[in-house]
């Protein structure tokens, strides 16, 4: 089924560790992005990408890499895990076009002990 | 970039439709007005969007004003399974980024 899929599901790291969460979507979208969602919060942007190779910073990047070699693919790299990025990741992706709605991803869970 | 301002919450009772507004007074000529929902422990799924002219889908019916500073989005027969949060968002042009704010949480009564 044509959509955005993230992996993994659900991860629990320890402070200090690495890990790259994956988003790939098949829809041949321009745009793509990551959000995150606290407890009881609404998304914030973390950082967002208009095509393969340009990425820029949204809200919150700080703690976080990304990076965008294929149209496909957008991966999250936290560097450094700290307690406050545990949180719920939302991957998106559009054709950049205002025109048309972002379709997201059913999210990764994180918690950082 | 133009801002959006929802209530917090709203409450409607099943099969009763619901209209949920938004204010928008800073939009410019060639914003769209997109509505989004977020249902309990999912990703936000687009529900509709506009420009000028009342948009109708499967899911809802978004009516904007003739100055298109307010929208109001509307459920036509609320069902339990329509309680979520919704949002109001204008995208931006330059780059199509969506930022969210806190948008509407709505309940429906049985």
């Amino acid at each position: 089924n044509a959509g955005v899929t993230q992996t993994p599901k659900f991860q629990v790291l320890k402070t200090g560790q690495s890990m790259t969460l994956q988003c790939a979507q098949d829809m041949n979208h321009e745009y793509m992005s990551w959000y995150r969602q606290d407890p009881g919060m609404g998304l914030r942007l973390i950082h967002y990408s208009v095509g393969a190779g340009i990425t820029d910073q949204g809200e919150v990047p700080n703690g976080y890499n990304v990076s965008r070699s294929t149209t496909e693919d957008f991966p999250l790299r936290l560097l450094s895990a700290a307690p406050s990025q545990t949180s719920v990741y939302f991957c998106a992706s559009s054709y950049g076009d205002p025109y048309y709605g972002y379709t997201f991803g059913s999210g990764t869970r994180l918690t950082v002990v | 970039d133009a801002k959006t301002t929802q209530p917090n919450s709203m409450e409607s009772n099943e099969e009763e439709p619901v209209h949920l507004p938004c204010n928008h007074s800073t939009i410019s000529g060639t914003d769209y007005i997109h509505w989004y929902r977020q249902l309990p422990s999912q990703g936000p799924e687009y529900v509709i969007h506009g420009l000028t002219s009342n948009v109708n889908n499967r899911m809802a019916s978004l009516a904007i004003a003739e100055d298109r500073k307010s929208s109001t989005l509307i459920l036509h027969r609320a069902t339990l399974r329509d309680a979520a949060v919704y949002y109001c968002i204008l995208p931006m042009n330059r780059d199509d980024k969506i930022i969210f704010g806190k948008g509407t949480r709505l309940h429906i009564l049985p």
